[in-house]
C-alpha cells in the first residue's frame, strides 16, 4: 500500500516561474513531512520539512504547505532555476510508540522537475 | 567530507553469490538506516539502528538479508544467495536520534546489479 503518493511523475516549468509539486498521504499517524531532492548518481538531499502543528514553512525560494484535513502537502519553488531540475521526493514519518521519537521515513515515488530556459 | 560514505559505489555479481555493502555514517549520528531504491520508485525502508541496536526491520528484508552495526559506528548490509530481483540502489542514511530537527542524511548509494 502506497501511503505517500506523488501522482505527477514529471513536471516542466519555465525558468523564473513557480514550480508546484504535490504529495498526498493516507496514514493519519504521519506528523512530520519532508521534501528531498535527488540528482542522478547521488543520494537524496534534504530540502525542507514541516511538522503537523504548522501549515506552512518557508526557506528561501522553497515553501512547503500542509493541509492536514486533506492529507495533502505541496512544495512551491519560486523562482524556479535550471539547477532545480531534479527528482523531488515527498516523505513522511510518525512518532514510534516504542521510542517516542520519529522512526523511519516513508517516501513517495518522486516527481521529476525540469526547469527550462 | 564528513557526509555519509558508502562502499562500493557499484557491485556486479552473479546470481547466487553473496555480497556485502558498508556504510559509514556522519560521526555524531547515532541512528543509521538502510533503504533500497529501484527504478521509478522512491526509497523503500529496509531497517534502522540506534547505536548498535537494530530497532526495526521491514518485511521487505527477507532471510537472505542481514544488517549489522557492531560498535554503533559503521554498518554492513549482506545479501546472501543474490537474485536478479535484488538489483537496486542500496542507500544508507544517518540522523541524530530521530529528532524532528535532524532529518536523514543520505549517502550516494551502492548500485547492485545481479546477472
Amino acid at each position: 500500500d502506497q501511503q505517500v503518493k506523488q501522482n505527477s511523475p514529471s513536471l516542466s516549468v519555465q525558468e523564473g516561474r513557480i514550480s508546484i509539486l504535490n504529495c498526498d498521504y493516507t496514514n493519519s499517524m504521519f506528523d512530520y513531512f519532508l521534501w528531498y531532492k535527488k540528482y542522478p548518481a547521488e543520494g537524496p538531499t534534504f530540502l525542507i520539512s514541516i511538522s503537523s502543528i504548522k501549515d506552512k514553512n518557508e526557506d528561501g525560494r522553497f515553501t512547503v504547505f500542509l493541509n492536514k484535513s486533506a492529507k495533502h502537502l505541496s512544495l512551491h519553488i519560486v523562482p524556479s532555476q535550471p539547477g532545480d531540475s531534479a527528482v523531488y521526493f515527498c516523505a513522511a514519518s510518525a512518532i514510534a510508540v516504542s521510542t517516542g521519537t520519529a522512526s523511519k521515513l516513508t517516501f513517495g515515488t518522486g516527481t521529476r522537475l525540469q526547469v527550462t530556459l | 567530507d564528513t557526509g555519509v560514505s558508502q562502499d562500493p559505489r557499484h557491485k556486479i555479481t552473479k546470481r547466487g553469490q553473496n555480497v556485502t555493502f558498508r556504510c559509514d555514517p556522519i560521526s555524531e549520528h547515532n541512528r543509521l538506516y538502510w533503504y533500497r531504491q529501484t527504478l521509478g520508485q522512491g526509497p523503500e525502508f529496509l531497517t534502522y539502528f540506534q547505536n548498535e541496536a537494530q530497532l526495526e526491520k521491514s518485511r521487505l528484508l527477507s532471510d537472505r538479508f542481514s544488517a549489522e552495526r557492531p560498535k554503533g559506528s559503521f554498518s554492513t548490509l549482506e545479501i546472501q544467495r543474490t537474485e536478479q530481483g535484488d538489483s537496486a540502489m542500496y542507500l544508507c542514511a544517518s540522523s541524530q536520534r530521530g529528532d524532528y530537527n535532524s532529518p536523514l542524511h543520505f549517502g550516494n548509494g551502492t548500485r547492485l546489479t545481479v546477472t
